[in-house]
Order: structure tokens, then sequence, then C-alpha cells
């Protein structure tokens, strides 16, 4: 069955501490790896998409990365205004996946001055 | 511009009543979605819609129906309302079906 699990459920950080959300997925014929930043009472924003293995994006103080079983979203010397909840997300061309988005259930990032 | 803009934002009721929620898109996507968030944070998709045609419903109440006039609007009506329905509802967009999604603000339904 396509799942993802995200890890840690919540993290906490010093300003200036780097560290990694990690995001592990099983689906047969992986279309697209997506993550999210969702802020309280606002809807997920779209960050990166990946495609296939070896890949990396980078946006400010992030960067994605991606495996055959897993995405990395590694957060460089992180700010406060870098808390939120971070959410991964995969898409399948085709099965009972296509058409939609399957989330994990996000990490929880609180980094403090 | 709002890309994905939904409403309302907030949305207080009665159980047993029936609501509907809008949304549009601006964004010339071919594809839209609800999703549900329950308290857990937990995003699930209830319904996907690509060029006016469903493409996916998960296991949800009959209660819930969309209606998708165009490809730019897809509504979400819900009959009945239950307590257990309190959650925030998203509508999103995607360029086509395996794409990355744009999410709207999400409509908090509380159910009294």
């Amino acid at each position: 069955e396509d799942q993802v699990t995200q890890s840690p459920e919540a993290l906490r950080l010093q300003e200036g501490e780097s560290s990694s959300l990690n995001c592990s997925y099983t689906v047969s014929g992986l279309r697209g790896l997506f993550w999210y930043r969702q802020d309280p009472g606002k809807g997920p924003e779209f960050l990166f998409t990946l495609y296939s293995a070896g890949e990396e994006k980078e946006k400010e103080r992030l960067k994605a990365t991606l495996t055959k079983k897993e995405s990395f979203l590694h957060i460089t010397a992180p700010k406060p205004e870098d808390s939120a909840t971070y959410l991964c997300a995969f898409s399948n061309a085709g099965g009972t996946s296509y058409g939609k988005l399957t989330f994990g259930q996000g990490t929880i990032l609180t980094v403090h001055p | 511009d709002t890309a994905v803009s939904q409403t309302p934002k907030y949305l207080v009721t009665q159980m047993g009543n029936d609501k509907s929620i809008k949304c549009e898109q601006n964004l010339g996507h071919d594809t839209m979605y609800w999703y549900k968030q329950d308290s857990k944070k937990f995003l699930k998709i209830m319904f996907s819609y690509n060029n006016k045609e469903l493409i996916i419903n998960e296991t949800v109440p009959n209660r819930f129906s969309p209606k998708s006039p165009d490809k730019a609007h897809l509504n979400l009506h819900i009959n009945s309302l239950e307590l257990g329905d309190s959650a925030v509802y998203f509508c999103a967009s995607s360029q086509v079906p395996y794409a990355e999604a744009f999410f709207g603000q999400g409509t908090r339904l509380t159910v009294v």
C-alpha cells in the first residue's frame, strides 16, 4: 500500500542550529515528491517538487533531497520565522493514487531565538 | 490576486443543517481538489476533479457532494451536518492530477 511517514513528529531547534526532517515513502511509480509549509490558520504553501532519486532543490535556508525511499528537508541556520509544520506528500501517475496527493502527518518545527 | 480562494473562511452551524463552501482558482489549472484536515492536522483527500470530471471520490459520506460548474470552480455541499464533520476543509488546484497542488486558505467548519 502506498504510504508516507514523516519524522520526527516535532522538532525544537535553537536559532542557527541546522537539522533535517525526514519523509519515508512507499509508492509504486512515484510521480512527484512534494514539500509544503503550513503556518497556523493557513493553507499549505508549496515549497518544492522532486521527481527522481538524486535530485535536489534549494530555497533560502531550505534544501530538499530525494532517494528511492526517502526525502529530506535540510534546514540550515534556521530562524524563528522558519517555525511551521512541514508536510511531505507524493503523487502517483497511475493506480489508486492517481489524481491526488497523499500527505504525511507533518513535522512541527519550532525555532527558538 | 489570490490564486485559490474559498469562502467562507469560518462556518459555524447547527447539526442537521445544509451548508456549502465555494472555491475558485485563477491559475488556469485543470485539476481541483477538496481535502479535509482533522484535529490532528492530517490532510486527507476527499474529491478530485480533472476537467470537470470526478476522478477521485474517497470514502466520504454521500452527504458530501462536490460540484464543478467549470474548470475554475469546485464547490462542496454538505447535507445534514453532523458533529464529526467539524474540521478545516481545503480547496486546491494543480496543472494536472499528479503535479504540485496550490491550496486555498481553508474553511473552518464547526458544527454545534
